[in-house]
């Protein structure tokens, strides 16, 4: 079942804001969390992953919080931009999962002039 | 480096019919999976591989067969489609070794966009 979820479907932003975007998770076993990008007719592309010892980790305009206490990440891009539109997965890497990432449904971001 | 690439980027099928998916890359990775997507939801594991000759069963295997040849390819075949297949497909690839990141930091394709009428 789906143990990778979403706050919500849809999220728009005007451009220049601070942009979030939330994860819960249900398998305390996760390993390592990822946030990929998937642009219209495009396939994802990897923006930033933290390892679950971590609780925060930072990337180019983008940083990833991880909340173990209440199985939360979240993602936060700085000064959105309007090529920041895009759907955003998380997604989870489970210990003896091998390489299999379990995917959330994903949050469309839309970012507005 | 090309990355990965799929080919055919649209397909459509009649039911019963069958064909292959292709999937390549360039940056010498030994795992490669493949995932379909459909609307509204995140992305499915159909099958994986961690090198040649090496397969295994994801989330949604059945009414999918794949096979690894070589490490550059990665093949998904349907072997008598159905409505159900309609979906987009991506195959993905990333390194193999002890480091963890760097097998979750996995490289998608451009996808198949398939249709079974």
């Amino acid at each position: 079942g789906e143990s990778v979820g979403l706050h919500l479907p849809t999220l728009s932003v005007q451009e220049g804001d601070n942009s979030i975007i939330n994860c819960a998770y249900s398998n305390s076993a996760s390993d390592y969390f990822i946030w990929y990008k998937q642009e219209s007719g495009k396939g994802p592309q990897f923006i930033i992953d933290i390892r679950s010892n971590m609780d925060k980790r930072q990337g180019q305009r983008v940083t990833v919080l991880l909340n173990k206490t209440v199985k939360h990440l979240s993602l936060q891009i700085a000064a959105t931009q309007p090529g920041d539109s895009a759907v955003y997965f998380c997604a989870e890497n489970r210990a003896n999962s091998g390489y299999a990432l379990n995917f959330g449904k994903g949050t469309s971001l839309l970012v507005t002039p | 480096n090309a990355g990965v690439t799929q080919t055919p980027k649209f397909q459509v099928l009649k039911t019963g019919q069958s064909m292959t998916l292709q999937c390549a890359q360039d940056m010498n990775h030994e795992y490669m999976s493949w995932y379909r997507q459909d609307p509204g939801m995140g992305l499915r594991l159909i099958h994986y591989s961690v090198g040649a000759g090496i397969t295994d069963q994801g989330e949604v295997p059945n009414g999918y067969n794949v096979s690894r040849s070589t490490t550059e390819d990665f093949p998904l075949r349907l072997l008598s489609a159905a409505p159900s297949q309609t979906s987009v497909y991506f195959c993905a690839s990333s390194s193999t070794g002890a480091r963890g990141d760097l097998r979750v930091r996995q490289y998608f394709g451009p996808g198949t966009r398939l249709t079974v009428t």
